[in-house]
Order: C-alpha cells, then structure tokens, then sequence
C-alpha cells in the first residue's frame, strides 16, 4: 500500500518552455500533497504544500508564478515549471499525505533538465 | 545553525556489521521523526516513524529518539549490501502544515 507515482520520471526541454509534472496516489486518498526539489548530494528543499481544492502554500524563496501547483483531486496534483530555464534543472519528488496522521509517502521522482 | 543536522558520511562498513546513523535536531516543536532511505536517483522509502522518546523496533532495524538531548538514531543490524543508499532523518512539525524539515543524508556502504 501507499503507492505514489510520478509521471514523467525524466523529462528534457528547451530554456523558455513549460514542462508539467504529475503526482498521483494510486491507493489512497491524499487530502495534502508535498512538492520538493534535491540537488545531488543534497537534502529535500519543501518547495509548497498543497491541499485538495485549496491554493498551495509555498516556501519562502519559492516563486508560485513560476511553479504552478494545482490539486485537483484526493489523488492528483500537478506542478508546471513555467519559462523553464537551465537553473530549473533538478530532481523534484512529490510526497502525499493520507491525512494529519503525519506519514508522507514519496514518489520516485522527476529529472528535469532545461537546455 | 539548521533544523536538523545529519553527517552526510560516507559511512562504508562490512556486511553483518550494526549501523548507527545519528541526527541532532534544534526545534523544539517536532512533533515526530522520520527515517527515509533513498536509493540513488529514487524517491525516498519510508523506513520508521516515530512520536515520542524511546525505542521503536522494525525486523532488522531500530528507531531511537531522545528529546531531552534532541538526538535520534538508526540502527541496522545484520547490514546488507541492499542496506547501501542514503538515509535520510526528518523532524515532523504536525499540526495544519504537516511539515517534514530534512536533515542532508548519511551515504551509507555496505562491503561484501
């Protein structure tokens, strides 16, 4: 059980476009939803915390024009990095949450590269 | 001074041997801990979780946390060359945010 999903797990694009990231947890309904971002050999920086239906609330340093985060559902969010650039380029992991029983559960992970 | 402070290794130990991992934490108002593996290029696994002090045992591994000194600790007995990943700590801040603050990793190698 707790079976979260990433789609793309890597994806390639040109400096300028949009590139959108699919979250999903495939077994249970996940009333909160976590985005963050790791650069090799570092830790999990919390981007923004999204709720079902509600706007995310994101981390100080965190542009929210430039990652877009909507939940649409109890299983679904999506984070769009908008007028990607080089500097974009990173491993974002979503996390989802069943509820404020405090467990999150990770998926696999995203690698964007901006060229 | 960070949140959660984790030595980020490397730690290379022979197979079969107990591994200690450790983390010291300075906010107080952790509410939980977390143990995540990540393998690399992998989202993290969650391995333990914990709300109080004390002990908390799972097959081969072990969750410890004292609140009165901020420490927390991960122990792996019997350590496998599948043991090999990053190891992650968390402090969970609960309430409405459900915020987890990471610590940067211990990179651990198990030798055959």
């Amino acid at each position: 059980g707790a079976v979260v999903s990433q789609h793309p797990s890597r994806v390639i694009c040109k400096s300028g476009t949009s590139v959108k990231i699919e979250c999903r947890s495939l077994d249970f309904q996940a009333t909160t939803m976590f985005w963050y971002r790791q650069f090799p050999k570092q830790s999990l920086m919390l981007m923004a915390t999204s709720n079902e239906g509600s706007k995310a609330t994101y981390e100080q340093g965190v542009e929210k024009d430039k990652f877009l985060i909507n939940h649409a559902s109890l299983t679904l969010s999506t984070l769009t990095v908008t007028s990607a650039h080089p500097e974009d380029s990173s491993f974002y992991i979503c996390s989802a949450s069943p509820g404020l029983g405090y467990e999150q559960y990770f998926g696999p992970g995203t690698r964007l590269t901006v060229t | 001074q960070k949140e959660v402070e984790q030595d980020p290794g490397p730690l290379s130990v022979p197979e079969g041997a107990i591994v200690s991992l450790n983390c010291t934490y300075s906010n107080s108002a952790f509410q939980y801990f977390m143990w995540y593996r990540q393998y690399s290029r992998k989202g993290p696994e969650l391995l333990m979780y914990t709300y109080s002090s004390g002990n908390k045992e799972d097959g081969r591994f072990t969750a410890q946390v004292d609140k009165s000194s901020k420490y927390i600790s991960l122990f792996i007995r019997d350590s496998q060359p599948s043991d090999s990943a990053t190891y992650l700590c968390a402090g969970g801040l609960g309430g409405a945010t459900n915020k987890l603050i990471f610590g940067t990793g211990t990179l651990l190698a198990v030798q055959p």
